[in-house]
């Protein structure tokens, strides 16, 4: 059972904006740097979205992570179909010693 | 460009061992380190473990400690993740992962290996 959570699924329609929440506690995304990953099952995960806010240069600035507090959120503009997959949050967790995923959300454009 | 290249597919018998291994192809091998994540079928992310690329210091997962071994041949920048007494549960897809450690933290994957699937029946 991970100790992030987030929500099973989000959709929106192609063009629009969905927001995928990441939530926590003050072991994990309260002290340490948050980061985002693309996933599609059996295909090797790709990094959106590092120390919180920053984003890898090849990653378009349709993608952008936030965090306040415990919680972490990725923001997804602009909607594409390649864009379907599994999102993962990710941060070390102090008290577990362990880096910790979150339950993982899978987008769907409508 | 830092590529992340991992062994073929393995099919163990419960109870035995597998060693799956994740070739690097950059320099960057020592400055950073290897994690090594699965993903059971239908399941989420799962991190197991870290080891650096430069003195063989290891992070593990509570969960895996005692039957995961990590470690690392420098010459060829490869490492290699071992998991011992395999089960049914441990079949997944296994993903290695260069990533930066401290002492005090680590900072999750940046680049990925293609993934290894490992079965584990009878």
């Amino acid at each position: 059972q991970s100790v992030l959570t987030q929500p099973p699924s989000v959709s929106a329609a192609s063009g629009q904006k969905v927001t995928i929440s990441c939530s926590g506690s003050s072991s994990n995304i309260g002290k340490n740097f948050v980061s985002w990953y693309q996933h599609l099952p059996g295909t090797a995960p790709k990094l959106l979205s590092y120390e919180n806010t920053k984003r890898p240069s090849e990653i378009p600035d349709r993608f952008s992570g936030s965090k306040s507090g415990t919680s972490a959120t990725l923001g997804i503009t602009g909607l594409q179909t390649g864009d379907e997959a599994d999102y993962y949050c990710g941060t070390w967790d102090s008290s577990l010693s362990t880096y910790v995923f979150g339950t993982g959300t899978k987008v769907t454009v409508l | 460009q830092v590529q992340l290249v991992q062994s073929g597919v393995e099919v163990e018998k419960p109870g035995a061992s597998v060693k799956v291994s994740c070739k690097f192809s950059s320099n960057t091998f020592s400055t950073f380190g290897v994690s090594w994540v699965r993903q059971a079928p239908g399941q989420g992310l799962e991190w197991m473990g870290w080891i650096s690329g430069d003195n063989g210091r290891t992070k593990y997962a509570q969960k895996f400690q005692g039957r995961v071994t990590l470690s690392t041949d420098t010459s060829t920048t490869t490492g290699y993740m071992e998991l011992r007494s395999l089960r049914s549960d441990d079949t997944a897809v296994y993903y290695c992962a260069r990533e930066y450690c401290d002492r005090n933290s680590c900072f999750g994957g940046d680049y990925w290996g293609q993934g290894t699937l490992v079965t584990v029946s009878s």
